[in-house]
């Protein structure tokens, strides 16, 4: 049984490009979160799809965007980045919603 | 709005010690109740969960209580060790399944 796999572990970005994060769910896992979580904070949930269907957002603006594919593998989209996007970006999966997280190790995402 | 307060910000004990961590939550109507722990530069590992219902979880070293009623819990290590160093995260999770976490609690146990 695989563990929840993000990539790449370290991003480096340009204010005002544009990135893509990726998480392979735990194996049988449908339903996927993201997190951002910077520096000294607690992580903060930013969305999550359940079945490719996203059901459920947290205070993040538009410019943040997710797909779920059929095998429950996920990415995480962020357009026009800003300064203040730098943070580790975290995946994590579940059987379905309210059941354990099980998280990847992240993502550490630089805006420059 | 829910939040979640984790006191203290951080601690350090020397090897051997017993020690409690704190954790308090604005609204009960939460569906469980998880500790993390965290390494630096990693992921989260879940130690411990806490359904709403009940009112502690053990494991090893390692005991969590809950009290809806007054929002709080706490994460108790026993016999503390270098190696439980880490920064321990408290979260509760939504009856949609979106977690709520605290901004953690910076644990060094010196030898």
């Amino acid at each position: 049984e695989t563990g929840v796999t993000q990539s790449p572990t370290h991003l480096i970005k340009t204010r005002g490009q544009q990135v893509t994060l990726r998480c392979s769910s735990q194996s049988g896992h449908n339903t996927v979160s993201w997190y951002q979580q910077a520096l000294g904070q607690g992580p903060q949930f930013i969305f999550q799809y359940y079945r490719e269907e996203e059901n459920g957002r947290g205070n993040f603006p538009p410019r943040f965007s997710g797909l779920q594919f059929p095998n429950y593998s996920s990415e995480l989209n962020v357009n026009a980045l800003e300064l203040d996007d730098s943070a580790l970006y975290l995946c994590a999966s579940s059987l379905e919603s309210g059941t354990p997280l099980h998280f990847g190790n992240g993502t550490r995402l630089t805006v420059t | 709005k829910q939040e979640v307060t984790q006191i203290p910000a951080a601690l350090s004990v020397p090897e051997g010690e017993n020690l409690v961590l704190n954790c308090s939550f604005t609204d009960s109507a939460i569906y469980n109740l998880q500790w993390f722990r965290q390494d630096p530069g990693k992921g989260l590992t879940s130690l411990l969960l806490i359904q709403s219902s009940q009112r502690e979880q053990t494991s090893g070293r390692l005991n969590a209580s809950l009290d809806k009623s007054s929002g709080r819990s706490t994460l108790y290590i026993a016999a503390s060790q270098p190696g439980d160093s880490a920064t321990y995260l408290c979260a509760v999770t939504s009856n949609t399944g979106k977690l709520i976490f605290g901004q953690g609690t910076t644990l060094q146990v010196k030898p």
